[in-house]
């Protein structure tokens, strides 16, 4: 069954060094999000993404952030220059149609020290 | 804007009594609902969804909700729980912006007695 992969499980790093996630979303899908999970708290919304061009964002994603899809397979997160406050588990999602189920990878979790 | 409210961060059972997770919903559209569990340091693992089709919907592992429009609930239930249940369960609303954003409510740590 295909599914989302994310790399790398878990990243450490260092205050104000820039980071960036990888996603594989689910080859055919065409929706991709970047959800973000606090230790102990609940899932966030970070950003939306189709043809191209972010869809949605939310307050959290700022100019610190960034996402991009660089080929056709790779969807990818930066961040440039990490707080201690980014320190929680990204997921990435896709989706076939924007309202319908997204599926998850499961999750980087990042580590800013 | 769209919202979730689950009722009770912590639900205990004992293994083999009804497990029952309440989750209200807020939505200016028709909703996409949705159910997640995700085990300790594990991903996010759908349940089951609720997609304007039927209103009973049934999920993995035994789970079901029900869709009650009036009542904006979309409840979780499993008539016997299992020691493998306990986990954290999330509930989901999505669809009502252009970006397609799922909204999860803060989730309920549900704990199975021996």
């Amino acid at each position: 069954e295909p599914e989302v992969t994310q790399t790398p499980s878990h990243q450490v790093t260092q205050m104000g060094q820039e980071v960036i996630l990888r996603c594989v979303p689910i080859s055919n899908h065409l929706y991709f999000y970047w959800y973000r999970q606090i230790l102990g708290q609940k899932v966030e919304f970070l950003v939306s993404f189709y043809n191209n061009e972010i869809s949605e964002k939310s307050e959290i994603f700022d100019d610190q952030f960034s996402v991009e899809r660089p080929d056709g397979s790779n969807f990818t997160l930066k961040i440039r220059s990490t707080k201690l406050e980014d320190s929680a588990m990204y997921f990435c999602a896709s989706s076939d149609r924007g309202r319908h189920e997204q599926f998850f990878g499961p999750g980087t979790r990042l580590t800013v020290l | 804007a769209q919202s979730v409210t689950q009722l009770g961060s912590h639900v205990s059972v004992s293994e083999g009594a009804l497990v029952l997770l309440r989750c209200n919903y807020s939505s200016s559209v028709p909703p996409y609902l949705f159910w997640y569990v995700q085990y300790p340091n594990q991903g996010l693992q759908l349940l089951l969804k609720y997609t304007s089709a039927a209103t009973l919907v049934k999920g993995i592992n035994g789970f079901e909700a029900e869709f009650k429009k009036s009542e904006t609930s979309f409840h979780l239930t499993k008539p016997s729980a299992h020691m493998s249940d306990a986990a954290e369960y999330f509930c989901a609303v999505s669809g009502d912006t252009g970006g397609f954003k799922t909204i999860f409510g803060a989730g309920t740590r549900l704990f199975v007695k021996a």
